[in-house]
Parts: C-alpha cells; structure tokens; sequence
C-alpha cells in the first residue's frame, strides 16, 4: 500500500472551509483513497474515498488530482466539533486484509 | 441500528497477566479487525477475520492471539502482559474484508 504525507496540524475558523492536503505519489492504479477520522478519546470515524472521480457525500469533499498524486479533503463549513485528528490512507480493495496503515495524520483545530 | 460495541470500557492489569477484550460487530457484517493505538500514535493493525477465519495479521508477537465466533463477534487476547501493551484497543467491522470499516469506541488497557 502506497504510503501518504500529511501536514502535522491545521487551524480553521469555525464556518469556513477546512482544505486537508495529502499527498500519496506512489500510489498504484488499483489504489483508494481513504479519508477517516478520529475526535478525541473515540475510534475512528469512515469519512469517504475515491479512485479518481471527485466525490462528495453528507459529510465532506474528495478532490483527487488528475495523476493522483495528491488529494484533498473538503469540509465545506467547519464546526467546532470537526476538530479531529484526520488520517489519509491508500489502500487496495482487491485481496485486501483489511489492514489499514494509519500515519500521524493531521489534526485539525477548529476555532471560533 | 447498534454500532460496533466493545468490552470492557476499561480496565487495569499487571503485568505478567493475560487480557481478553470482546467485540460485537454491526449486526450482517461478517469481518472483524483488530488495531492497537499507543497514546499520540495512530491505530496499528494487529488482527483481521472474516468468516470465522484469519485473514491478515499485523507485526505482533505471539502474546496476541484472537478468534472469530460463529455469530461473528470476536476476542482478542494478550498473554504475558507488558507495561508497553498499554493502549486503546479498537475493534472494527465491514462487511467484507475490505472496504469501510466501522470502529467501536474501543478497551482501554492500563497495565501496571
């Protein structure tokens, strides 16, 4: 499984966009793209992932670039309890384990 | 709908004991896996099952060891406790061996 970069932490004011970049350039044609996340002192919460199309749903925005190089992902009016830790994790469907490799991931703060 | 539920909440032990922790999957998901998450660390992958059998395995010693029943919850087990097992152990399920998983709120081990 391709591995991924993500920034440490992030701030975002509470109504505004929050954009969280990762950046997986080895990732394989057959790879996703996973997006979780985990507020404090809870397991981690599915948010979306996407192949190469764009996707949305209730929850948030997947932006993958063209070469899939990158990502980003878009909650598009942040509140106060979006502050989370949100990992960004490539993984194949086909034979998979189920094993996710989780990073540091980024931990958003989400002020007022 | 009841989520993924996990037992005990939280518990101490000393070292040298053995440990078994439980987890109800989301009722027609029929894989479960298993994560460690060291306090400032991100969940690592320990165990997964599905259909009662193990599908994938994390780098951990043979202390751990976990199993799958027939209505598909599951028990993972730690022998010969460490200071260093200490963690938040999470539980998650799918539907299939891949794809989203659902995490439970997890077991919190303290071992003195």
């Amino acid at each position: 499984d391709a591995k991924t970069t993500q920034p440490t932490s992030m701030d975002c004011a509470e109504g505004r966009a929050a954009n969280l970049p990762c950046n997986h350039s080895t990732i394989s044609g057959n790879e996703y793209v996973y997006w979780y996340r985990q507020i404090h002192s809870q397991g981690p919460q599915y948010i979306i992932h996407g192949l190469k199309n764009n996707e949305t749903n209730e929850m948030a925005s997947l932006i993958i670039t063209e070469d899939r190089k990158s990502s980003t992902l878009i909650l598009p009016h942040a509140t106060l309890r979006d502050t989370a830790v949100y990992y960004c994790i490539v993984i194949s469907l086909s034979g998979n384990t189920g094993k996710l490799i989780f990073g540091q991931g980024t931990t958003l703060q989400v002020k007022p | 709908d009841a989520g993924v539920t996990q037992s005990p909440t939280h518990l101490i032990k000393t070292r040298g004991q053995h440990v078994t922790l439980r987890c109800s999957p989301i009722s027609g998901h029929k894989s479960v896996s298993w994560y460690q998450q060291v306090l400032g660390q991100g969940p690592q992958f320990i165990f997964q099952y599905y259909e009662k059998e193990e599908r994938g395995r994390g780098n951990f010693p043979d202390r751990f060891s976990a199993r799958q029943f027939p209505n598909y919850s599951s028990e993972l087990n730690v022998n010969a406790l460490l200071l260093g097992d200490s963690a938040l152990y999470l539980c998650a399920s799918s539907l299939r061996p891949s794809g989203e998983l659902f995490f439970g709120e997890g077991s919190r081990l303290t071992v003195l």
